[in-house]
């Protein structure tokens, strides 16, 4: 039974820092890997999603990696700011008809000015 | 494109109440899913569509109804809502290699 563990549950940073949050998944056999951000009561953000064939994706000051034998995917942000306080999620698919995600519990970031 | 629209975006119900989530989504996405996110237990699915006429449960189905009956709408009804139902409901539509897409959710308080 696949399962997404994510450390740390919680951080806070000053802001600019560079910063990394951790996804762990237990089975390997992954479609994909998708990012999410939540801000508090607001819906989900898709930041970055990364195929089961690739090792990494951009966006901006965002890039994930994925390495799919150790079952560990990445989040790097860059020079943090205040703006990127939100909770992280991330979210395994084994694809198919049903795409059924599998989801951490998230990480809560808090960057201060 | 207004993405994925779900309403309403709060609703409080009594016990017993049957009432319908609403989700729309105008990206020709032949995927959609429900999900409902509660403290400590992640997001889980409720039901899933591949298409219009095509619905499937998720992992937690019982006390939910889904219907397609076209590409853009896949309407999620409690039939006799419960307390432990108080939970917010997100629907997403998904294109296949890109990604699921998900709207602002409903809150919802079962009494």
């Amino acid at each position: 039974k696949q399962e997404v563990t994510q450390i740390p549950a919680a951080l806070s940073v000053p802001e600019g820092e560079n910063l990394v949050l951790n996804c762990s998944f237990t089975d390997s056999a992954i479609y994909n890997l998708q990012w999410f951000r939540q801000d508090p009561g607001k819906g989900l953000t898709s930041l970055l999603l990364i195929q089961s064939s690739q090792r990494e994706q951009t966006s901006g000051r965002l890039n994930a990696s994925l390495d799919k034998s150790s079952g560990r995917s990445t989040l790097y942000i860059a020079a943090s700011q205040p703006g990127d306080s939100a909770t992280y999620l991330c979210a395994v698919s084994r694809g198919g008809n049903n795409r059924k995600l599998i989801w951490g519990l998230g990480t809560s970031l808090a960057v201060n000015p | 494109n207004a993405g994925v629209t779900q309403t309403p975006k709060f609703q409080v119900l009594k016990t017993g109440q049957s009432m319908t989530l609403q989700c729309a989504q105008d990206m020709n996405h032949e995927y959609m899913s429900w999900y409902r996110q509660d403290p400590g237990m992640g997001l889980r699915l409720i039901h899933y569509s591949v298409g219009a006429g095509i619905t499937d449960q998720g992992e937690v189905p019982n006390g939910y109804n889904v219907s397609r009956s076209t590409t853009e709408d896949f309407p999620l009804r409690l039939l006799s809502a419960a307390p432990s139902q108080t939970s917010v409901y997100f629907c997403a539509s998904s294109p296949d290699r890109r990604g699921q897409f998900f709207g602002p959710g409903t809150r919802l308080t079962v009494l």
